[in-house]
């Protein structure tokens, strides 16, 4: 079945710095793929999303590019704030279903 | 427009009890998910609803849980009896249009079985 693994977190970095949370995922056919953040208190956000391979996702400073041939959906950020952090999931939509398979999430830590 | 909401936030019950989660999906929305996230695993998928029919049940784990969705807005999720290895951080999504790739979530219900 479908699956995804995320880097385990957390993940504790300095205000400025360079984010990367790694994901990849296993799937038949051509799944969409997305980053949901859930900041302390409340629901999951979709962040961004790619639909096909090679489109980039980017959204709040935030990018994660489709990539089938080695499966994979990296999260970055090229300057991270004390604002975002919050848990971070990897998620996809299989060929053909409507639930999404998420990651176990990473936590982000950025401190001033 | 109002988000999905969800009710208790927290609730602690004691083995062998019956609990109760609702959740209401934004105004409008036809589809309706639930999921769970274990002791800060993955988030699973439990089911979904299209207006008040089942359309896929394949996550439910097992006849101890039982959802609901009365006249197609808004949904329970009934756990009885309650088990240990239900604690856990039970969410609500819905998702107006079928196509649509965005689903809402809400802010979840943290169940705690002792």
């Amino acid at each position: 079945g479908d699956s995804v693994t995320q880097m385990e977190g957390p993940v504790t970095l300095s205000e400025e710095a360079f984010l990367t949370i790694n994901c990849t995922y296993t799937a038949t056919g051509y799944p969409s793929l997305f980053w949901y953040v859930q900041y302390p208190g409340e629901g999951l956000q979709l962040l961004l999303k790619a639909t096909k391979a090679d489109d980039k996702g980017s959204n709040k400073g935030f990018e994660a590019t489709y990539r089938k041939e080695t499966t994979s959906f990296h999260l970055e950020k090229g300057s991270v704030q004390v604002s975002d952090s919050a848990v971070y999931f990897c998620a996809l939509r299989g060929t053909g279903r409507r639930a999404l398979t998420f990651g176990s999430g990473t936590r982000l830590q950025v401190q001033p | 427009e109002a988000g999905v909401t969800q009710f208790p936030s927290h609730s602690v019950i004691e083995k062998g009890q019956t609990v109760t989660l609702r959740c209401d999906p934004i105004s409008g929305h036809d589809n309706l998910y639930w999921y769970r996230r274990v002791m800060g695993k993955e988030i699973k998928f439990l089911l979904h609803f299209v207006k008040e029919s089942k359309q896929d049940e394949s996550g439910m784990p097992n006849n101890r849980f039982l959802a609901e969705r009365t006249g197609g807005t808004y949904s329970t999720l009934k756990v009885q009896p309650a088990e240990l290895e239900d604690s856990g951080v039970y969410f609500c999504a819905s998702k107006g249009d079928a196509n649509s790739y965005e689903q809402y979530f809400g802010p979840g219900t943290r169940l705690t079985v002792t």
